[in-house]
């Protein structure tokens, strides 16, 4: 399975800011994804990313606020956008195939103050 | 839809079984099972298919009744290990592949 290095792994970041978090996969993947997720709760899917293509946002989520980069088949990017309090979150990527699973990165773990 | 898992938490002792279900209202393609620990990613146990197997990794196995929109996860003789939030992840035919809908979870908790 899919090895996936994530960063940065947490920061705090002041409010009307962007931060900008990485994805690097080991093997060459079609589908990248990106999910949040609230301390002891759920996760909730962001976006898809494919290679080559536009990212395909989950209701709720808008490019403008999280905008997406796919570069190639081992590497994405997510940025969330003029921060608020309400973007305080875990955020991880997420990669593989289908029959085998798939692999999460480590997370960022996201303060806005 | 997100799928509904039962029961919320559940505390065994080491050795003991328990089994956590996962429930769909939609028709399903595939159920996805993951563990994650406290503080680290959610880790990949398997994977049901529709018209597949019952799968299972170490002592731990799984179903998927596809006319019911369900599927169970079973651990047994449970070690200290298997503590952690379990969340089954859903694909129906409505969505895109690999867009996986994620139950709140089940908190196990196994105790020596």
């Amino acid at each position: 399975s899919a090895v996936i290095s994530q960063k940065p792994s947490r920061d705090i970041c002041q409010r009307g800011t962007s931060l900008t978090i990485q994805c690097q996969v080991d093997s060459q993947v079609t589908m990248m994804f990106w999910y949040r997720q609230q301390p002891g709760q759920s996760l909730t899917l962001i976006a898809t990313a494919n290679q080559g293509s536009e990212a395909t946002y989950e209701s709720g989520f808008v490019i403008d606020k999280f905008p997406i980069s796919r570069p190639n088949l081992t590497f994405s990017t997510l940025t969330v956008s003029n921060m608020s309090p309400e973007d305080s979150s875990i955020y991880l990527c997420s990669a593989g195939s289908g029959l085998s699973g798939y692999t999460f990165g480590s997370g960022t773990r996201l303060t806005v103050v | 839809q997100q799928p509904v898992q039962s029961p919320q938490a559940v505390i065994l002792r080491e050795g003991e079984d328990a089994v956590i279900n996962c429930s769909s209202s939609k028709a399903l393609y595939s159920v996805h099972w993951y563990r994650q620990k406290h503080g680290e990613a959610p880790v990949f146990l398997m994977i049901l298919l529709k018209g597949g197997e019952q799968m299972r990794h170490e002592k731990i196995s799984a179903s998927f009744n596809e006319k019911k929109q369900q599927s169970s996860l079973y651990l047994t003789a449970s070690q200290l290990s298997y503590s952690g939030t379990y969340f089954c992840g859903t694909e129906d035919y409505g969505g895109s592949q690999g867009n996986l809908i994620f139950g709140k979870g089940t908190k196990l908790s196994v105790k020596p």
